[in-house]
Formats: structure tokens, sequence, C-alpha cells
């Protein structure tokens, strides 16, 4: 069953450093997604991707967040200036293009990011 | 966004059937009910959605009332392994994002 895959799984950094969270979604997918979930607390949504841009962000998604897709099969989150909140598990997500409402959005295992 | 009530929690026994109830009053017509999961130290997992119908898949049923303002997700025989947070999420627009609530955490024993 294919599986949208994220690397690393734990990432450690100081605060103020950039870290880059990376994923590979599904290959035939056309949308693309970042969510972080802080301990304890709710999945949020954090940023969609459509046709090479951003098609939607949250409040959350300031300045400090970026997403691109560097080549066709990888979409990466950077966060330039890490801060302690930003601790979290960031999952990215994929979706098929074609259906519209009538698909289902297919989850990575996430990367717990650890900032000190 | 349009909301979706679920209960805090919920517990069952292993081997019997589970019934998951959503209340989604304010849903338009045009809104998608789906059910995703999160097993523990896990990202989400779809398990199942429908617009009017019922709905049936190798996880679970999905019983949407003829109003279409509540749904049940019904786990047929819960096993320890369907222990998880579910959620009931209104899926609207092409390229939408899901909106999370809380969920129902559904606790599983023998």
């Amino acid at each position: 069953e294919p599986e949208v895959t994220q690397t690393p799984s734990h990432q450690v950094t100081q605060m103020g450093q950039e870290v880059i969270l990376r994923c590979v979604p599904i290959s035939n997918h056309l949308y693309f997604y970042w969510y972080r979930q802080i301990l304890g607390q709710k999945v949020e949504f954090l940023v969609s991707f459509y046709n090479n841009e951003i098609s939607e962000k949250s409040e959350i998604f300031d300045d400090q967040f970026s997403v691109e897709r560097p080549d066709g099969s990888n979409f990466t989150l950077k966060i330039r200036s890490t801060k302690l909140e930003d601790s979290a598990m960031y999952f990215c997500a994929s979706r098929e293009g074609v259906g519209g409402q009538n698909t289902e959005a297919f989850f990575g295992q996430g990367t717990r990011l650890t900032v000190v | 966004d349009a909301k979706t009530t679920q209960p805090n929690s919920m517990e069952s026994n292993e081997e019997e059937p589970v019934h998951l109830p959503c209340n989604h009053s304010t849903i338009s017509g045009t809104d998608y009910i789906h059910w995703y999961r999160q097993l523990p130290s896990q990202g989400p997992e779809y398990v199942i959605h429908g617009l009017t119908s019922n709905v049936n898949n190798r996880m679970a049923s999905l019983a949407i009332a003829e109003d279409r303002k509540s749904s049940t997700l019904i786990l047929h025989r819960a096993t320890l392994r369907d222990a998880a947070v579910y959620y009931c999420i209104l899926y609207t627009g092409t390229a939408s994002k899901l909106t999370f609530g809380t969920g129902t955490r559904l606790q599983v024993t023998l």
C-alpha cells in the first residue's frame, strides 16, 4: 500500500537554529499538507500546497515557516529560527487531485521536533 | 468551518461492537463526513467517509442520519488495536484542510 514517508523521525535542535523536515508524498498525489501536534493537544493545520504554491495557511504559519517542493518527489517544511514552542510532532499529508472532498488524506508517521 | 461534536471518551469490551456518535447540525449540502483515527504515537489514519448514504469498508461502517445532522461510526468488533482517538471531520472544498477537533478517545478492554 502506498504511504507518505517522513524523515527524520526525531530531530533535536538548539533554539535559533534552522531545521528542515522532509516528506515524500504518495507519487500521484497533487495536494500536500503540513500539520503539527503539540504534546497532549489537537492536530493543527499549518499549510496546504498545490500546483507549486501555497493554497492556504494558518496563523501559526508565520514568516519563520516556509515550504518547498524542490523536485518531483520531496515536500519540505523549513523553520528558519526555531523557538522552544515549535517543539511538536509534525505530520505531512497528501491527497489525490481528482475527487475533491470525496478522497482521503494520507498522513506520514511524523517527525518529532524537540527544540532545546 | 462547520463544527462537529463528539463525546470525549468511550469504552468498549473487546469483540463487541462500538458506536461512535458525531453531531454536525450546521453541515452544508456539499460537506463530506470524514472519520480519521490516531493510534498512540502515530499519525492520523483515514477510516471512512460518506456524503448521504451509509458506507461500509474493511475497517468500519458509517451510518449517516437522513437529515445529515449526525452520523455514527460503527466498529463491528472492537479489538485492542482499535484503541485510538477517533475524529469526525466535515470536509469542504477541493483543496481544503482537515480541521481536527478533540475527537473521542476509545478505550478497549479485555
